[in-house]
C-alpha cells in the first residue's frame, strides 16, 4: 500500500524557535497534501491543503505566517511552525493523495512539545 | 459537506462483531461515505468507502442505508488490536478531496 513517511516523530524545542516536519510519499506522487493537527481526547482538525507547486490554502482561523507550508515536489511536502509557543504544542499529522485515487493516506504523525 | 453523528464510545467482545453506526441524514447525492480509524498516536487509517451500495473488504464491511441517511461499519471479528476511533466522513469525490473529520466513536474491545 501507499506509505506515507513523516519526520521527526517527536520534537521538543524551545519557545521562539521555529521547527520543521517533513512529510514525504514514498511510492507515489502526493498530488494534494492536508495538513492537521490534533490536541490530546480531540478529534483531527485541518489546517491547510497544499497542491504541488502551488501555494497552500488554509483553514479559516489557521495563520499562515505563523504555519509555513511548502510542497515543492510531487513527493515532499513541509510545514514550518515558526516562532512556537507553547500553545502551538500538538501532534500534527499529513496526508496526501494522488490523482485518481478517493483515498487519504496519513503520515505517523509529529509531536510537537514546545518549554 | 454533511455532518456526520456517531456514539462516541461503544465496546465489543473479543471475536464478536464490532457495528459501528453513522447518521449522515443531510448527505448529498454526489457525497461518498468513508471510514476511517486513528489507533492511539498514530495517523489514521483508510478502511474502507462507499456511495451506494454495501462494500467489502479485507478489513471491514460498510452497509448503506437505502435512504442513504445512516451507515454501519461491521468489523467482523473484532480484536484487540481493533481498539481506536472510527471517524466516519461524507465527502464529494471531486475537487479539493478536503476530508473533515469529526468526534468519530472509540470502541473499546476488550478481552
Amino acid at each position: 500500500g501507499a506509505v506515507v513517511s513523516q519526520h521527526p516523530s517527536r520534537v521538543i524545542c524551545k519557545s521562539g524557535t521555529s521547527v520543521k516536519i517533513e512529510c514525504r510519499s514514498l511510492d507515489f506522487q502526493a498530488t494534494t497534501m492536508f495538513w492537521y493537527r490534533q490536541f490530546p481526547k480531540q478529534s483531527l482538525m485541518l489546517m491547510a491543503t497544499s497542491n504541488e507547486g502551488s501555494k497552500a490554502t488554509y483553514e479559516q482561523g489557521v495563520e499562515k505566517d505563523k504555519f509555513l507550508i511548502n510542497h515543492a515536489s510531487l513527493t515532499l511536502s513541509t510545514l514550518t511552525v515558526t516562532s512556537a509557543h507553547p500553545e502551538d504544542s500538538s501532534f500534527y499529522i499529513c496526508s496526501a493523495r494522488w490523482t485518481g485515487t478517493e483515498k487519504l493516506f496519513f503520515g505517523s504523525g509529529t509531536q510537537l512539545s514546545v518549554l | 459537506d454533511a455532518k456526520t453523528t456517531q456514539p462516541p464510545s461503544m465496546d465489543c467482545a473479543e471475536g464478536r462483531a464490532a457495528n459501528l453506526p453513522c447518521n449522515h441524514s443531510t448527505i448529498s447525492g454526489n457525497e461518498y461515505v468513508y471510514w476511517y480509524r486513528q489507533i492511539h498516536s498514530q495517523g489514521p487509517q483508510y478502511i474502507i468507502h462507499g456511495l451506494k451500495n454495501n462494500e467489502t473488504n479485507e478489513m471491514a464491511s460498510l452497509i448503506i442505508t437505502e435512504d442513504r441517511k445512516s451507515s454501519t461499519l461491521i468489523l467482523p471479528h473484532a480484536t484487540l488490536r481493533d481498539t481506536a476511533v472510527y471517524y466516519c466522513i461524507v465527502r464529494v469525490n471531486t475537487g479539493g478531496f478536503k476530508t473533515i473529520f469529526g468526534a468519530g466513536t472509540r470502541l473499546f474491545v476488550k478481552a
